[in-house]
């Protein structure tokens, strides 16, 4: 158990809708990351957060957006789904949000849009 | 920005015999060096990383990988496998810097037989 706890676990929606996925960091983290896995993209990094504030954006489209609460929780929102969005989403954190510390990951969220 | 390479989608292995998984990068700058494993239906776990120093870094679980700057490589070793070591395993690339931007690479797949 990483202590990264991600909810909820499955989710299966239709196309055009929105969804918000949450991630709550280990205690005390007060960085957090999100990540795409798909088949045809591989594991692609979306948006890092760091005490609320964003630090870095990866490949994240315009239809998702995330937010870290002053809790230090995390959401990821998706909006206006589509076939090709259906992956597991990953959160992670870290204590620092630096690159020379570790990362501990959830255990996704996998989301299917029909 | 940075890419890597995993050269070898899926390696078929027995059961306490050595494994070799190969993974090359490409950067312009600088860059700090993971191999994460996935098991099944479960997050990512770090397995080790190369921050500095030395180039053979030992990990968790007697896995262990050698930095080759001039070759660009950051190939993953284990000298006799078990059972439970069949999972995905994933090489993955930071930049030095403040945030942590992970680039991995399509893994590969490491099935261990008896």
């Amino acid at each position: 158990d990483s202590g990264v706890t991600q909810t909820p676990k499955h989710l299966i929606t239709a196309t055009g809708q929105r969804v918000t996925l949450r991630c709550s960091p280990r205690s005390g983290d007060l960085s957090v990351y999100w990540y795409q896995q798909s088949l045809d993209q591989g594991l692609q990094f979306l948006i890092q957060y760091y005490n609320g504030e964003e630090r870095a954006k990866g490949n994240i489209l315009e239809r998702f957006s995330a937010q870290q609460f002053p809790d230090l929780h995390s959401e990821l929102n998706l909006s206006s789904l589509e076939l090709g969005d259906s992956a597991l989403y990953f959160c992670a954190s870290s204590p620092s949000g630096r690159a020379d510390t570790e990362a501990f990951f959830g255990q996704g969220t996998r989301l299917t849009v029909v | 920005a940075q890419s890597v390479t995993q050269l070898d989608s899926q390696v078929p292995v027995f059961e306490e015999a050595p494994v070799e998984l190969r993974c090359n990068y490409s950067s312009s700058v600088s860059v700090y060096l993971f191999w994460y494993v996935q098991y099944p239906n479960q997050g990512l776990q770090l397995l080790l990383k190369y921050l500095s120093g030395s180039t053979l870094v030992k990990g968790i679980n007697g896995f262990e990988a050698e930095f080759n700057k001039s070759q660009t490589s950051f190939h993953l070793r284990k000298p006799s496998v078990h059972i439970s070591d069949t999972a995905e395993y994933f090489c993955a690339v930071s930049r030095r810097s403040n945030d942590y931007k992970l680039s991995f690479g399509a893994g590969t797949t490491v099935t261990v037989r008896a």
